[in-house]
């Protein structure tokens, strides 16, 4: 099975910050790669597909690149709605998740 | 609007069966794959199975392989778990997400349902 490692696991920041969170496949997994937000209480939504795609609907200050085995997702800006959880996953081989990232207000 | 609504949790003692189901609407159900994620209280996400958009093919996290059986009913816009041999590892909240495909392999779950609780004790 294909493990997912996000760093850090969690992190303090300011609106107005730039943040950057990391995903490392533990094999290469092509460019497919996902990140997620989550809010307490709320389902996940998808933020990037295919490591560098915008969902419709997200906030360009979300970006995210890589290929092969790392990852990042960029928040440029960080504003008061964006304090949640990450999440990233692999669809290379069925599917896992990363064990998430606390995003907190500083 | 496009809507997933999972029903069926509660309590149930260890050992003993539950049936998740959930509930689609705003789209054209049988035209795309569907998968249940659980999340433990306090922990991350974990896939848990899924199924092509007819049916024909399933797929189960080792932690679930021969225990829960993913199903769906086109006629009925409903995706079912069932899940048996339940222990206290499956407690948790369960969602039923649509999945998208956009091409070149890229995939994602796109929708997601607000989530069910199942809670294994005695």
């Amino acid at each position: 099975d294909i493990q997912l490692t996000q760093s850090p696991s969690s992190l303090s920041a300011s609106v107005g910050d730039r943040v950057t969170i990391t995903c490392r496949a533990s094999q290469y997994i092509n460019n497919l790669l996902n990140w997620y937000q989550q809010k307490p209480g709320k389902a996940p939504k998808v933020l990037i597909y295919g490591a560098s795609n915008l969902q419709s609907g997200v906030p360009s200050r979300f970006s995210g690149s890589g290929s092969g085995t790392d990852f990042t997702l960029t928040i440029s800006g960080l504003q008061l709605e964006d304090f949640a959880t990450y999440f990233c996953q692999q669809s290379y081989s069925t599917w896992t998740f990363g064990q998430g990232t606390k995003v907190e207000i500083k | 609007q496009v809507q997933l609504v999972e029903s069926g949790g509660g309590v149930v003692q260890p050992g003993r069966s539950l049936t998740l189901s959930c509930a689609a609407s705003g789209f054209t159900f049988s035209s795309y794959g569907l998968h249940w994620v659980r999340q433990a209280p306090g922990k991350g996400l974990e896939w848990v199975a899924n199924i092509w958009y007819d049916g024909a093919n399933k797929y189960y996290g080792d932690s679930v392989k021969g225990r829960f059986t993913i199903s769906r009913d086109n006629s009925r816009n409903t995706l079912y778990l069932q899940m048996n041999s339940l222990t206290a590892e499956d407690t948790a909240v369960y969602y039923c997400a649509r999945w998208i495909e956009y091409g070149s392999g890229k995939d994602a779950f796109d929708v997601w349902g607000q989530g069910t609780m199942v809670i294994v004790s005695s």
